[in-house]
């Protein structure tokens, strides 16, 4: 079935530091590829998407590609702030099977940014 | 444009009993995803429902039912309560395929 692979453990930033955290996937067809972020004792919001390979998405300086070849989705950011501390989950939609629309989840990434 | 909206809050229940919780959808949506996110973990989906029949299933017993309304709206139901039923409940709506969008969830505690 298909999956989604997070790196593991807490990441811990300086701001204005580069950030990555990367993100795996296996599934078949040609998934769509997400990533939501949570606030502590909030919901899930939508950060970015990307749809089809080579796909850039992009929002609040946040970015992400679609790599088929890899089968990856990497988070990035040039320069974090401290009010990006949050949990960042990866996501992938796959409309192949009988749950049309259906995420899958990764088990998320705890980002704390520091002054 | 009214977001994805969520009741109750919170809820205690005890083991045994059945709870129901209630999820609006963003205006012009027409599909709702439901998912259990445990502590610490990533949401896991239960089930969507599309015209207001279900359009799929995650691995969850059928003590947990929902339904979907005329107007998209939605109840999430799990019976005979569990300690492990224990997490935050959340809705997400769609239009068909789109992405999805999420509410606050209901943090449901079981005793």
């Amino acid at each position: 079935g298909d999956s989604v692979t997070q790196m593991e453990g807490p990441v811990t930033l300086s701001e204005e530091a580069f950030l990555t955290i990367n993100c795996t996937y296996t599934a078949t067809g040609y998934p769509s590829l997400f990533w939501y972020v949570q606030y502590p004792g909030e919901g899930l919001q939508l950060l970015l998407k990307a749809t089809k390979a080579d796909d850039k998405g992009s929002n609040k300086g946040f970015e992400a590609t679609y790599r088929k070849e890899t089968t990856s989705f990497h988070l990035e950011k040039g320069s974090v702030q401290v009010s990006d501390s949050a949990v960042y989950f990866c996501a992938l939609a796959n409309a192949g099977g009988t749950s049309y629309g259906k995420l899958t989840f990764g088990q998320g990434t705890i980002l704390t940014v520091h002054p | 444009e009214t977001g994805v909206t969520q009741s109750p809050t919170h809820l205690i229940k005890t083991r045994g009993q059945q709870v129901t919780l209630r999820c609006s959808s963003q205006s012009g949506h027409n599909t709702v995803s439901w998912y259990q996110q445990a502590l610490g973990q990533g949401p896991q989906f239960i089930f969507q429902y599309y015209r207001e029949e279900e359009n799929g299933r995650g691995n969850f017993p059928p003590r947990f039912s929902g339904l979907q309304f005329p107007n998209y709206s939605s109840e999430l139901n799990v019976n005979a309560l569990e300690l492990d039923d224990s997490a935050l409940y959340l809705c997400a709506s769609s239009f068909t395929s789109s992405a999805q969008y999420f509410g606050p969830g209901t943090r449901l505690t079981v005793l």
